[in-house]
């Protein structure tokens, strides 16, 4: 019940395309999503992050979809940049946990030009 | 946002020997900090919950003896692996919360830990 399924595992988008990284999870009592970018040999940075009570959620290029009944979330990246290549963990916790996230598995975007 | 320093970057060992790796808050007190383990091409596992003036609370199968941690100050966590081995080699990352920011959790840089 604690696990948060991501996917897809890899994704390659060309510059100028959105890219669409999928996360699933169970634990009903989660109600913080964030998502982290991860560069190769750096530690993981908040991107962006959305409570339940809202659907969607958007910061520049990068817009998370929130579907509560379905237990679903999204993160949309918008006229991907070669920048954005990086792996991106999908993440969740409930509040009270003193933040203690359950991460997705990851997806490694590559964007092409 | 928030600054969570950590050090070294990366660090290189003879089987047997023991290891320090510090992660410090600079611009926020961070009462709780978090350490978790990365393998190459995998996902962040958590290993340990590191709370100021208290002992640390280890996850399921952490060995709590090979990994000490230590968290003295408010802006400080040590981790220290024990007479390592080459099995501990991996990309250990620290994080803290930043009670300013709410919920939102910051991560360190990284240490990148190869045992010979």
């Amino acid at each position: 019940q604690q696990q948060v399924k991501q996917s897809p595992q890899s994704l390659i988008v060309q510059k100028g395309g959105i890219s669409i990284i999928n996360c699933a999870y169970e634990n009903t009592a989660f109600d913080y999503f964030p998502w982290y970018q991860q560069f190769p040999g750096k530690g993981p940075a908040l991107l962006i992050a959305i409570r339940p009570d809202v659907s969607e959620k958007k910061e520049g290029r990068f817009t998370i979809s929130f579907n509560k009944s379905a237990k679903q979330f999204s993160l949309h990246i918008m006229d991907s940049q070669p920048g954005d290549s990086a792996t991106y963990f999908c993440a969740a916790t409930a509040t009270g946990t003193a933040s203690k996230l359950t991460f997705g598995t990851g997806t490694r975007l590559q964007v092409t030009l | 946002g928030a600054v969570v320093s950590q050090h070294p970057s990366w660090v290189i060992c003879k089987s047997g020997t023991s290891v320090k790796i510090e992660c410090r808050s600079l611009d926020f007190q961070a009462t709780t900090m978090f350490w978790y383990r990365q393998f190459p091409k995998q996902s962040l596992m958590l290993m340990a919950t590191s709370n100021e003036g208290s002992k640390a609370t280890y996850e399921q199968g952490v060995e709590k003896d090979k990994f000490l941690i230590n968290h003295a100050s408010l802006t400080l966590s040590t981790l220290t692996v024990t007479s390592a081995h080459p099995e501990d080699s991996s990309f250990y990352i620290c994080s803290a919360i930043d009670g300013g920011q709410g919920e939102k959790l910051f991560f360190g840089s990284g240490t990148q830990l190869s045992v010979l």
